[in-house]
Order: C-alpha cells, then structure tokens, then sequence
C-alpha cells in the first residue's frame, strides 16, 4: 500500500537529548513537510523539502534539523536547543511543492515528549 | 499569515447541519479542507481552486469565493462519524506555503 509512514508513534527525551523522528513515503512525491501540532492548536510549518537535497525553514524551523538525501526519505532531528518540544508532530507529503494546489498527504503522526 | 476560522467550536445533533467559514487577509489561489480526530493524521476533504468553484464529496461541500478572500464548509444532515475537528488550509500563489487555520472543533452527539 502507498502511503506515509512515521516512526516512532511515540518517542520520550530527556532534558538535553537529540532525538529523530522518521518519515518515509512511497508515493513517489517531490515534496515533503514536517508540521508541529500543540494540543487544541493547528498545524504549523517546521520545514519543507521540494526535491532531494534542498529543504526551506517553515515557520518555527528553530531548534529543529532536517535532510533530505533520498526523494522517499526526510528525517527531523529534535534538537536540545528545542526548549519546548513536547507536541505531535506531522510529516507530510505531496506531489510536487506547494503553491500549485497539490493535495498534501500525511502520516499517521508522532508523539514526543520531554521527561 | 494564518486563516482564521469560525466558529472555534459547533456541538450539532444528528442529523442537523452546519456552515465553517475560513478567511484571509490575503489573496487565494487554493483552499484546501481537513478533518482530523484526536491523535490521528488530518484526512484530506477537498480542495478548491480559485474560480468560485463549489465541490461536493458525499453530504460534505465547500465553496470558494475568491474575491472575498473566504471559503465555507457545509455539512448536512450531519452523522457521529463527522465530529473531528476541521482545518482549513490556505495558498496565496504559486510558490507559496500552505498555511493552516488554528481549527474548528465539531461534535455531533445522537
């Protein structure tokens, strides 16, 4: 089946600690987001990536890291510098970049939480 | 800058409907609609694209009115599985960032 997949579902860190989320897709898509959502609050734009070895600072890109070396692959690392990372974080994909009314897909989703 | 969407919340009955409106201070190329229940990824509803287009899917429509900067949501004879909550996502133009509204929270009891 063709579609996003994200890992782990759920993930702890502790104070000071790095950790990388996972996002994989198999829908041959061009572009890929990662969205940071906070309890009763809407999505917004950490990074995105348009084609492999590019990406662009969203909104609230500080104290977050990405890369993009395969089109299918594109990996946030949660940084220490990140004072207040506990939220559900999205990775999403479309066909080609945004601004061309492409349909956005996303994946199921991850839970990180500071302990 | 972010959409803004009314109302925050709506609490319907079975069977009634319900309007969700999505505004911008800036100009629109694209409206696009989600739902989204607690801990789950947002499912993708419709898009639409300027040209005051209207889109159906099921008993779930939208309208785009471009020159008004707004797109409205419509569900009718709502049923239990449509509680969720509703993101409206905007583009400006070409080469622009889909950006979301903060969500309309919909329950719909028996």
């Amino acid at each position: 089946d063709g579609g996003i997949t994200q890992s782990p579902k759920y993930l702890f860190r502790k104070e000071g600690q790095n950790v990388t989320l996972s996002c994989e897709q198999n829908l041959n898509h061009d572009a890929m987001y990662w969205y940071r959502q906070d309890p009763g609050q809407g999505l917004r734009l950490i990074y995105y990536s348009q084609i492999v070895n590019d990406f662009q600072k969203g909104d609230i890109a500080e104290g977050y890291s990405v890369s993009r070396e395969k089109k299918e692959s594109f990996p946030l690392t949660v940084t220490s510098a990140q004072k207040n990372p506990t939220a559900f974080y999205l990775c999403a994909s479309s066909i080609s970049g945004a601004g061309h009314g492409n349909t956005i897909y996303f994946g199921e989703g991850s839970w990180l939480t500071v302990v | 800058q972010q959409p803004v969407q009314s109302p925050q919340a709506v609490i319907l009955r079975e069977g009634e409907d319900a309007v969700i409106n999505c505004s911008s201070s800036k100009a629109l190329y694209s409206v696009h609609w989600y739902r989204q229940k607690h801990g789950e990824a947002p499912v993708f509803l419709m898009i639409l694209l300027k040209g005051g287009e209207q889109k159906g899917h099921d008993k779930i429509s939208a309208s785009f009115n471009e020159k008004k900067q707004q797109s409205s949501l419509y569900l009718t004879a709502s049923q239990l599985s449509y509680s969720g909550t509703y993101f409206c996502g905007t583009e400006s133009g070409s080469g622009s960032r889909l950006t979301f509204g903060e969500g309309t929270q919909l329950t719909v009891n028996p």
